[in-house]
Protein backbone atom coordinates (compact mmCIF):
# COMPACT_ATOMS: atom_id res chain seq x y z
CA UNK A 1 0.00 0.00 0.00
CA UNK A 2 1.62 3.51 -0.78
CA UNK A 3 2.10 5.89 1.82
CA UNK A 4 2.99 9.13 1.26
CA UNK A 5 5.01 11.16 3.75
CA UNK A 6 5.67 14.96 4.37
CA UNK A 7 8.09 16.73 6.53
CA UNK A 8 8.00 18.96 8.06
CA UNK A 9 4.13 19.36 8.99
CA UNK A 10 4.99 22.84 9.43
CA UNK A 11 7.37 25.64 8.81
CA UNK A 12 7.27 29.40 9.66
CA UNK A 13 9.70 31.63 7.70
CA UNK A 14 10.76 34.90 6.89
CA UNK A 15 9.91 36.82 3.51
CA UNK A 16 12.63 36.48 1.69
CA UNK A 17 13.65 32.89 2.07
CA UNK A 18 14.29 30.17 0.10
CA UNK A 19 12.86 27.27 1.56
CA UNK A 20 12.23 23.27 0.72
CA UNK A 21 9.41 21.16 1.26
CA UNK A 22 9.85 17.30 1.73
CA UNK A 23 7.74 14.31 0.34
CA UNK A 24 8.96 10.59 0.93
CA UNK A 25 6.49 7.84 -0.97
CA UNK A 26 7.10 4.21 -0.12
CA UNK A 27 6.18 2.78 -3.28
CA UNK A 28 8.78 3.89 -6.05
CA UNK A 29 6.39 2.78 -8.93
CA UNK A 30 4.56 5.75 -9.60
CA UNK A 31 3.35 7.07 -13.08
CA UNK A 32 4.13 11.04 -11.76
CA UNK A 33 4.11 13.15 -9.03
CA UNK A 34 1.99 16.47 -8.23
CA UNK A 35 1.99 19.00 -5.62
CA UNK A 36 -0.96 21.11 -5.06
CA UNK A 37 -1.33 24.01 -2.67
CA UNK A 38 -4.42 24.47 -0.33
CA UNK A 39 -5.56 27.84 0.67
CA UNK A 40 -7.69 27.63 4.14
CA UNK A 41 -11.50 26.50 3.15
CA UNK A 42 -10.22 26.03 -0.18
CA UNK A 43 -9.62 23.44 -3.21
CA UNK A 44 -6.25 22.27 -4.92
CA UNK A 45 -4.41 24.50 -6.95
CA UNK A 46 -2.05 22.31 -8.95
CA UNK A 47 1.52 23.69 -9.03
CA UNK A 48 3.55 20.78 -10.70
CA UNK A 49 3.24 17.83 -11.85
CA UNK A 50 6.58 15.41 -12.79
CA UNK A 51 6.15 12.05 -14.82
CA UNK A 52 8.04 9.29 -13.47
CA UNK A 53 10.98 9.82 -16.48
CA UNK A 54 11.17 13.19 -15.55
CA UNK A 55 13.48 14.21 -13.02
CA UNK A 56 12.78 18.16 -11.99
CA UNK A 57 9.77 20.95 -13.17
CA UNK A 58 10.22 24.17 -12.96
CA UNK A 59 7.56 27.20 -12.58
CA UNK A 60 8.76 30.39 -11.80
CA UNK A 61 9.76 30.49 -8.28
CA UNK A 62 8.72 27.35 -7.82
CA UNK A 63 11.11 24.00 -8.53
CA UNK A 64 10.07 20.42 -7.95
CA UNK A 65 12.64 17.39 -8.29
CA UNK A 66 12.04 13.95 -8.04
CA UNK A 67 14.09 10.79 -7.30
CA UNK A 68 11.92 7.88 -7.77
CA UNK A 69 14.75 5.07 -7.08
CA UNK A 70 14.62 6.48 -3.22
CA UNK A 71 10.60 7.53 -3.25
CA UNK A 72 11.76 11.32 -2.93
CA UNK A 73 10.48 14.64 -3.88
CA UNK A 74 10.83 18.21 -2.87
CA UNK A 75 9.40 21.49 -3.94
CA UNK A 76 11.88 24.25 -3.94
CA UNK A 77 10.38 27.67 -3.27
CA UNK A 78 12.62 30.76 -4.21
CA UNK A 79 12.44 33.72 -2.35
CA UNK A 80 9.27 33.32 -0.34
CA UNK A 81 6.25 35.81 0.22
CA UNK A 82 3.73 36.21 2.12
CA UNK A 83 1.06 35.03 -0.08
CA UNK A 84 2.70 31.69 -0.17
CA UNK A 85 1.65 31.17 2.87
CA UNK A 86 -0.69 27.74 2.26
CA UNK A 87 -0.79 24.50 2.70
CA UNK A 88 1.30 22.20 0.18
CA UNK A 89 0.29 18.79 -0.91
CA UNK A 90 2.40 16.13 -2.74
CA UNK A 91 0.44 13.43 -4.20
CA UNK A 92 1.32 10.71 -6.63
CA UNK A 93 -0.34 8.52 -8.90
CA UNK A 94 1.03 4.52 -9.53
CA UNK A 95 1.18 3.04 -13.18
CA UNK A 96 -2.55 1.58 -14.70
CA UNK A 97 -4.26 3.80 -11.61
CA UNK A 98 -6.27 7.27 -11.68
CA UNK A 99 -6.18 7.18 -7.79
CA UNK A 100 -3.93 10.15 -6.33
CA UNK A 101 -2.50 9.16 -3.12
CA UNK A 102 -1.62 12.07 -1.11
CA UNK A 103 0.19 13.27 2.14
CA UNK A 104 -1.29 15.60 4.48
CA UNK A 105 1.03 18.22 3.51
CA UNK A 106 3.03 21.20 4.97
CA UNK A 107 1.45 24.21 6.25
CA UNK A 108 3.56 27.15 5.12
CA UNK A 109 3.50 30.33 7.02
CA UNK A 110 5.74 33.22 5.47
CA UNK A 111 5.94 36.22 7.67
CA UNK A 112 6.22 39.43 6.23
CA UNK B 1 -6.34 24.96 -16.65
CA UNK B 2 -9.16 23.40 -16.99
CA UNK B 3 -12.15 24.91 -14.31
CA UNK B 4 -14.08 22.61 -11.94
CA UNK B 5 -16.93 23.90 -10.10
CA UNK B 6 -18.50 22.79 -7.04
CA UNK B 7 -22.50 24.09 -5.06
CA UNK B 8 -22.37 24.19 -2.45
CA UNK B 9 -19.62 25.65 -1.24
CA UNK B 10 -20.63 25.06 2.52
CA UNK B 11 -24.29 23.49 4.24
CA UNK B 12 -25.16 23.23 6.92
CA UNK B 13 -27.86 20.76 7.98
CA UNK B 14 -29.66 18.54 10.77
CA UNK B 15 -28.98 14.77 11.10
CA UNK B 16 -30.88 12.80 9.54
CA UNK B 17 -31.06 14.76 6.51
CA UNK B 18 -29.72 13.95 2.77
CA UNK B 19 -27.33 16.55 0.95
CA UNK B 20 -26.14 16.86 -2.33
CA UNK B 21 -23.53 18.22 -4.17
CA UNK B 22 -22.75 18.69 -7.09
CA UNK B 23 -19.50 18.54 -9.30
CA UNK B 24 -19.38 20.59 -12.81
CA UNK B 25 -16.52 21.10 -15.31
CA UNK B 26 -17.13 24.17 -16.51
CA UNK B 27 -15.08 24.33 -19.79
CA UNK B 28 -14.37 20.45 -20.74
CA UNK B 29 -16.01 17.41 -20.79
CA UNK B 30 -15.28 14.95 -18.01
CA UNK B 31 -15.71 11.14 -18.46
CA UNK B 32 -14.29 10.79 -15.29
CA UNK B 33 -14.71 12.56 -11.93
CA UNK B 34 -13.15 11.64 -8.13
CA UNK B 35 -14.95 12.73 -4.88
CA UNK B 36 -12.70 13.18 -2.04
CA UNK B 37 -12.88 13.85 1.81
CA UNK B 38 -10.35 15.47 3.61
CA UNK B 39 -10.55 15.98 7.43
CA UNK B 40 -8.64 18.46 9.47
CA UNK B 41 -5.12 17.61 9.97
CA UNK B 42 -5.31 14.59 7.35
CA UNK B 43 -4.61 13.42 3.95
CA UNK B 44 -7.44 13.94 1.21
CA UNK B 45 -8.98 10.28 1.09
CA UNK B 46 -10.29 9.23 -2.59
CA UNK B 47 -14.06 8.20 -2.13
CA UNK B 48 -14.71 6.92 -5.22
CA UNK B 49 -14.79 7.17 -8.80
CA UNK B 50 -17.40 8.82 -11.17
CA UNK B 51 -17.88 7.21 -14.26
CA UNK B 52 -20.38 9.06 -17.03
CA UNK B 53 -23.25 6.57 -17.46
CA UNK B 54 -22.12 3.65 -15.45
CA UNK B 55 -22.25 3.02 -11.33
CA UNK B 56 -19.23 4.55 -9.49
CA UNK B 57 -16.60 2.78 -7.98
CA UNK B 58 -16.15 3.12 -4.25
CA UNK B 59 -12.45 2.56 -2.59
CA UNK B 60 -12.38 0.18 0.38
CA UNK B 61 -14.35 1.10 3.12
CA UNK B 62 -16.94 3.84 1.75
CA UNK B 63 -20.21 2.72 2.40
CA UNK B 64 -21.97 3.34 -1.27
CA UNK B 65 -25.41 3.15 -0.32
CA UNK B 66 -24.20 6.29 2.50
CA UNK B 67 -22.38 7.90 -0.29
CA UNK B 68 -24.58 7.64 -4.20
CA UNK B 69 -22.89 9.28 -6.75
CA UNK B 70 -24.66 10.22 -10.00
CA UNK B 71 -22.75 10.78 -13.06
CA UNK B 72 -25.24 11.89 -15.37
CA UNK B 73 -23.48 13.91 -18.12
CA UNK B 74 -20.44 14.33 -19.24
CA UNK B 75 -20.15 18.16 -17.08
CA UNK B 76 -21.58 17.20 -14.22
CA UNK B 77 -21.35 14.45 -10.76
CA UNK B 78 -23.25 14.70 -7.98
CA UNK B 79 -22.62 13.02 -4.51
CA UNK B 80 -25.45 13.16 -1.94
CA UNK B 81 -24.68 11.97 1.78
CA UNK B 82 -27.95 10.27 2.61
CA UNK B 83 -28.87 10.33 6.61
CA UNK B 84 -26.00 12.33 7.34
CA UNK B 85 -24.92 11.93 11.01
CA UNK B 86 -22.22 14.27 12.43
CA UNK B 87 -19.45 12.25 11.92
CA UNK B 88 -20.16 12.87 8.21
CA UNK B 89 -18.89 16.16 8.91
CA UNK B 90 -16.11 17.00 6.28
CA UNK B 91 -14.71 18.82 4.11
CA UNK B 92 -15.68 17.12 0.39
CA UNK B 93 -13.66 17.88 -3.19
CA UNK B 94 -14.33 16.73 -6.47
CA UNK B 95 -11.90 16.29 -8.96
CA UNK B 96 -12.85 15.84 -12.86
CA UNK B 97 -10.02 14.14 -15.61
CA UNK B 98 -9.12 16.24 -18.85
CA UNK B 99 -9.60 13.74 -21.62
CA UNK B 100 -6.99 13.13 -23.88
CA UNK B 101 -3.23 13.51 -23.56
CA UNK B 102 -0.73 11.11 -21.74
CA UNK B 103 -0.64 13.07 -18.39
CA UNK B 104 -4.90 12.42 -17.62
CA UNK B 105 -4.30 15.35 -15.01
CA UNK B 106 -6.92 16.09 -12.28
CA UNK B 107 -8.19 19.43 -11.80
CA UNK B 108 -9.70 20.28 -8.30
CA UNK B 109 -12.94 21.91 -7.42
CA UNK B 110 -13.14 24.77 -4.59
CA UNK B 111 -14.46 22.22 -1.77
CA UNK B 112 -17.76 22.17 0.23
CA UNK B 113 -17.91 22.39 3.79
CA UNK B 114 -20.64 20.23 5.21
CA UNK B 115 -21.52 20.24 8.44
CA UNK B 116 -24.19 18.08 10.60
CA UNK B 117 -25.65 18.99 13.33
Amino acid sequence: KQEVTQIPAALSVPEGENLVLNCSFTDSAIYNLQWFRQDPGKGLTSLLLIQSSQREQTSGRLNASLDKSSGRSTLYIAASQPGDSATYLCAVRKGGSEKLVFGKGTKLTVNP
Amino acid sequence: GAVVSQHPSRVICKSGTSVKIECRSLDFQATTMFWYRQFPKKSLMLMATSNEGSKATYEQGVEKDKFLINHASLTLSTLTVTSAHPEDSSFYICSARVPGGWVNEQFFGPGTRLTVL
